[in-house]
């Protein structure tokens, strides 16, 4: 079966400070993979997804930033925290991009 | 670009009441999907449908997509206070990504 890991599942970070999520997924190959950020009581918001390694597309130009080194890795960064970065962080994979989405179980970041 | 709205965005119900919550596309969509998302977790896909008038159901919640593939609904049957969360529907948007709605929050009431 497969699973989906996200680390850590908590972050405080004062602003101005580096951020790096990682989200991994075990017994796919070749999944769509999605970055969300969910402010307290909202929607989910796409920040980005990717179709391959190395492949990125970006749906909010931000001051953050995606990668994929490896096929079941994905990477979220940013070099400079800004207080709107605040959030809860999900990571999702998918078989395709017309496929149910399965979740990992979040990040929540505070930045002070 | 596609847009998906939910109604209600929020909705108070006494346990054993009934709850529908309505998802409109403003685009066809091949298929529909609804997920739940309880109060500090992630979402979690519930189920898919695909077909014009298509209804499914789950123990106490019925699903169904119209007959012109652009909106759908959820109808839980006598909730309980398991039931609470927030639930998205989501339909296939430009290539590669999900439109997800903007989610009715259910709180049910002893």
């Amino acid at each position: 079966s497969q699973t989906i890991h996200q680390w850590p599942a908590t972050l405080v970070q004062p602003v101005g400070s580096p951020l790096s999520l990682e989200c991994t997924v075990e017994g796919t190959s070749n999944p769509n993979l999605y970055w969300y950020r969910q402010a307290a009581g909202r929607g989910l918001q796409l920040l980005f997804y990717s179709v391959g390694i190395g492949q990125i597309s970006s749906e909010v130009p931000q001051n953050l930033s995606a990668s994929r080194p490896q096929d079941r890795q994905f990477i979220l960064s940013s070099k400079k925290l800004l207080l709107s970065d605040s959030g809860f962080y999900l990571c999702a994979w998918s078989r395709g991009w017309t496929y149910e989405q399965y979740f990992g179980p979040g990040t929540r970041l505070t930045v002070t | 670009g596609q847009q998906v709205m939910q109604i209600p965005q929020y909705q108070h119900v006494q346990e054993g009441e009934d709850f529908t919550t309505y998802c409109n596309s403003s685009t066809t969509l091949s298929n529909i999907q609804w997920y739940k998302q309880r109060p500090g977790g992630h979402p979690v896909f519930l189920i898919q449908l695909v077909k014009s008038g298509e209804v499914k159901k789950q123990k106490r919640l019925t699903f169904q997509f119209g007959e012109a593939k652009k909106n759908s609904s959820l109808h839980i049957t006598a909730t309980q206070t398991t039931d609470v969360g927030t639930y998205f529907c989501a339909g296939p948007g430009t290539a590669s990504k999900l439109t997800f709605g903007t989610g009715t929050r259910l709180q049910v009431m002893l």
